[in-house]
């Protein structure tokens, strides 16, 4: 099984600062990775696609980059809205998760 | 528009089994481009892939829980189904069904609905 780790766990950040989030693969997936956002109480909203597509509707703030093992979520400018939980996803084989990272208001 | 719906016991004893149904709208589960997939998300923690099926039944299932999962279609009724046994607070979680598009990612979500074990 393939595993998704991200750091940090939780990311404090300014409204209007960047915020990096990382997240490292056990074995190449090429660009097999999404990004999703979460809020309490709602299912993920999918972010990234591919390592580097934005999906429908999401503002170009967000940016993904990375290949094989490495990738990495950007977030320019942020917005009160942005404050929530993102996961990192695998589809190279089947499906696995990171574990997390909250970005939280500082 | 897709739509996916979850459906089910909230309540599950320990050591019974887990069943919920999800039923999908506004597109056909046959289609051949798509699998449909379980995840959860126990309270708190991160999103577990449970396992996926397509529409004649081809499964793929995590291997951590493949003892105890199975993940079943009806395409009459439109809807598939997922059976956890012997559950245990472990498997205490939101499950969300979600359209599994072929060597993609999972990209229409049911809300999820919360099953708690206990007795």
């Amino acid at each position: 099984e393939i595993v998704m780790t991200q750091s940090p766990a939780t990311l404090s950040v300014s409204p209007g600062e960047r915020a990096t989030l990382s997240c490292r693969a056990s074995q190449s997936i090429g660009s097999s990775l999404a990004w999703y956002q979460q809020k309490p109480g709602q299912p993920p909203r999918l972010v990234i696609s591919g390592a580097s597509t934005r999906a429908t509707g999401v503002p170009a703030r967000f940016s993904g980059s990375g290949s094989g093992t490495e990738f990495t979520l950007t977030i320019t400018s942020l917005q009160s809205e942005d404050f929530a939980v993102y996961y990192c996803q695998q589809y190279n084989v089947w499906h696995t998760f990171g574990q997390g990272t909250k970005l939280e208001i500082k | 528009q897709l739509q996916l719906q979850e459906s089910g016991p909230g309540l599950v004893k320990p050591s019974e089994t887990l069943s919920l149904t999800c039923t999908v709208s506004g597109g056909s589960i046959s289609s051949r481009t798509y699998y449909w997939g379980w995840i959860r998300q126990p309270p708190g923690k991160g999103l577990e892939w449970i396992g996926s099926i397509n529409y004649s039944g081809t499964t793929s299932y995590k291997s951590s829980l493949q003892s105890r999962v199975t993940i079943s279609v009806d395409t009459s009724k439109n809807q598939f189904s997922l059976r956890l046994t012997s559950v245990t607070a472990a498997d205490t979680a939101v499950y969300y069904c979600a359209r599994d598009p072929i060597g993609s990612y999972p990209d229409y979500w049911g809300q999820g609905t919360l099953v708690t074990v206990s007795s």
